[in-house]
């Protein structure tokens, strides 16, 4: 069984400061690993994603992850926090079989970014 | 792109009442997926179809049911709501890799 754990369900940072979000997966098979974002009052958005190839994996809006099979985990980060990025992110994984276990993703219980000025 | 309605979009009921949701897609995904969000446990998988009339159960499926009886439209039913049902409902559908695009949700109170 797979499973994602996130550390820290809020993290405060300043205005321009470096945004740390961790993620630690475990997975017995080779994964897929996901950030979403979700801003209040919608949907999840896809943020970035690492399938095989680069480990570092760059993304929308600045922010980029970099896969550590060493250390199983796939932390998001961005040089400098916009008052814009205040939103909660999800860590998500997936096994790379392209059949069975219905592609399912399991998600970890997300970390709410608060920038302040 | 891939598109996805959900309704409805808010809906206030009473324990015990039936209680449909619908997710409606505008292309040919074969996975379709049906979450709840509530706070401090992410999202949590209820069901998922990979076909027409083919569906299958996900960790928190008790109280729940779902169909599938067109490519495009992934119904998931409470039979009779429960409070600990009131949640934010969230439609997915598989894009590529197991990425799953995601729809705007249903807030879901069950008084």
């Amino acid at each position: 069984a797979q499973s994602v754990t996130q550390l820290g369900s809020h993290v405060s940072v300043s205005e321009g400061a470096l945004v740390l979000l961790r993620c630690n997966y475990s997975s017995s098979v080779p994964p897929y690993l996901f950030w979403y974002v979700q801003y209040p009052n919608q949907g999840l958005q896809l943020l970035l994603k690492y399938t095989t190839g680069a480990t570092l994996v760059k993304g929308i809006n600045g922010f980029e992850a970099e896969f550590k099979k060493s250390e199983t985990s796939f932390h998001l980060t961005k040089p400098s926090a916009h008052m814009s990025d205040a939103a909660e992110y999800f860590c998500a994984v997936s096994d790379q079989r392209a059949r069975g276990g219905g592609n399912k993703l399991t998600f970890g219980t997300g970390t709410q970014l608060k920038v302040e000025l | 792109d891939a598109g996805i309605t959900q309704s409805p979009r808010h809906k206030v009921t009473e324990t015990g009442t039936p209680v449909t949701l619908r997710c409606h897609q505008t292309e040919n995904h074969r996975y379709m997926y049906w979450y709840r969000q509530d706070p401090g446990h992410g999202l949590r998988l209820i069901h998922y179809s990979y076909g027409v009339k083919d569906t299958d159960k996900g960790e928190v499926s008790d109280g729940y049911s779902v169909s599938r009886s067109k490519t495009e439209d992934f119904l998931l039913t409470l039979e009779s709501a429960t409070s600990s049902q009131t949640s934010v409902y969230f439609c997915a559908i598989r894009i590529q890799d197991n990425e799953q695009f995601f729809g705007p949700g249903t807030r879901l109170t069950v008084l």
